[in-house]
């Protein structure tokens, strides 16, 4: 079974701190994806990677960096987190040996909540 | 517009009944579509895949409409365990993005 993790389940951080979320996969996957989740929204592509060390922006960059060192690990950073960031943060990862191509199934992990306050 | 539009429910429906969903994509050129269950609190998972031809997986049904762009869901004989939220997804051309509906929240009722 393929399994994807994050760090935590919930977080709370205050306004202006420097947040990270971790997520592993176990499947040797080359794309990773992070989303968040917002009522009546769905979920909006923030950032994802196709490789070690590579990236790219999804719709909602801003506020945010990502950093893929092992294939394995793909972590979101809130460089200053503000209560606009409150949301359910979901990691994804896929298969795609055709580097860029996206269209296989993403397996999720269980999210985190963050609360900014 | 939205990139992918469902109508966000809820449908109440009882146990056995039949029940369709509709998306819309506005690209044309979209290549990839499916449908994924998320069930409350917790991550989507992969329902079905939606292809030209239609698909069926025992209770469930996908069709895709290219000419009027939309993609569907059916569902039959409706069971509790069914309740859940119903994403839309569409890979953009070339597959290089990834756009998720907002959702179609389902209740089945005994």
């Amino acid at each position: 079974d393929v399994k994807v993790t994050q760090s935590s389940r919930y977080l709370v951080k205050r306004t202006g701190e420097k947040v990270f979320l971790e997520c592993v996969q176990d499947m040797d996957h080359e794309n990773m994806f992070w989303y968040r989740q917002d009522p009546g929204l769905g979920l909006r592509l923030i950032y994802f990677s196709y490789d070690v060390k590579m990236k790219e922006k999804g719709d909602i960059p801003e506020g945010y960096s990502v950093s893929r060192e092992k294939k394995e690990r793909f972590s979101l950073i809130l460089e200053s987190a503000s209560t606009n960031q409150t949301s359910m943060y979901l990691c994804a990862s896929s298969d795609g040996t055709s580097g860029l191509n996206l269209a296989y199934e993403q397996y999720f992990g269980p999210g985190t909540r963050l609360t900014v306050t | 517009r939205k990139e992918v539009e469902q109508d966000p429910g809820p449908f109440n429906v009882p146990e056995g009944a039949t029940v369709a969903f509709n998306c819309t994509y506005s690209n044309s050129a979209s290549q990839s579509f499916f449908w994924y269950r998320q069930d409350c609190r917790k991550e989507p998972k992969l329902l079905m895949s939606v292809y030209s031809s239609g698909n069926e997986d025992g209770r469930f049904t996908a069709q895709l409409n290219r000419a009027s762009q939309y993609i569907s869901l059916l569902i039959r004989d409706s069971k509790l365990s069914d309740s859940a939220t119903y994403l839309c997804v569409v890979n953009g051309a070339g597959g290089f993005k990834t756009i998720f509906g907002a959702g179609t929240r389902l209740f089945v009722k005994a």
